[in-house]
């Protein structure tokens, strides 16, 4: 496979469940991040990872949790979720040098829609 | 901070027309700006970046320009066709901001009638 890949691509789960969420990257990238895209707003950056370092949490609530075992995969695990965390969730990669001077392209991936009943 | 934004929300346009999709930004100290398309309950679709130090970048029928001085970019959409139906959205990286974080704009929706 190429690109970026995430699975599953649909999610229905309750309140109290646990599930995560997956992404792959094959393109060689340094960087992955999590987005969430909720209907009419805005795409929210949730966490960046750099070098499978974490060096962004956009205030996102604890039930959210990531995880980047190694340069080319993310995860999202969840728990104890809300009716109003319901939207699509977007993985993303891209390319960086240490210092930032150098800057690529992001890549995404084509989202999990979860529901959350 | 960063602020991203886009006019109009939404473009309705018969098929063959030429159209310009706006996007401004506050911050001019950019490492680059990005346009992506995205269609319906799918992901971004990557269509050009423009690096800071360039003023346009062309892809087929997209040509995409960067005035940093006035914090403006344009898509610029050539006979457009009932396949260019999608959500076109503008990203920026500004630089001092963390590595990585863009900042992108609610995003054009853009319909195109046969």
């Amino acid at each position: 496979e190429t690109g970026v890949t995430q699975t599953p691509r649909h999610l229905v789960m309750g309140m109290t469940n646990k599930k995560s969420l997956k992404c792959e990257q094959h393109l060689g990238h340094n960087a992955m991040y999590w987005y969430k895209q909720s209907a009419k707003k805005p795409l929210e950056l949730m966490f960046v990872y750099n070098f499978k370092e974490q060096t962004e949490n956009n205030s996102v609530p604890s039930r959210f949790s990531p995880e980047c075992p190694n340069s080319s995969h993310l995860f999202l695990h969840l728990h104890t979720l809300q009716p109003e965390d319901s939207a699509l969730y977007l993985c993303a990669s891209s390319r960086f040098s240490r210092g930032g001077e150098l800057s690529y392209e992001q890549y995404f991936g084509p989202g999990t829609r979860l529901t959350v009943t | 901070k960063q602020e991203v934004t886009q006019i109009p929300a939404a473009l309705s346009v018969p098929e063959g027309e030429n159209l310009v999709l706006n996007c401004s930004f506050t911050d001019s100290a950019i490492y680059n700006l990005q346009w992506f398309r995205q269609d319906p309950g799918k992901g971004l679709t990557s269509l050009l970046l423009i690096q800071s130090s360039q003023r346009e970048q062309t892809s087929g029928r997209l040509n995409a320009s960067l005035d940093k001085s006035s914090g403006r970019s344009t898509l610029y959409i050539a006979a457009s066709q009932p396949g260019d139906s999608a959500t076109y959205l503008c990203a920026v990286l500004t630089r001092g901001a963390l590595l990585g974080k863009s900042t992108f704009g609610d995003g054009t929706t853009l319909t195109v009638k046969p």
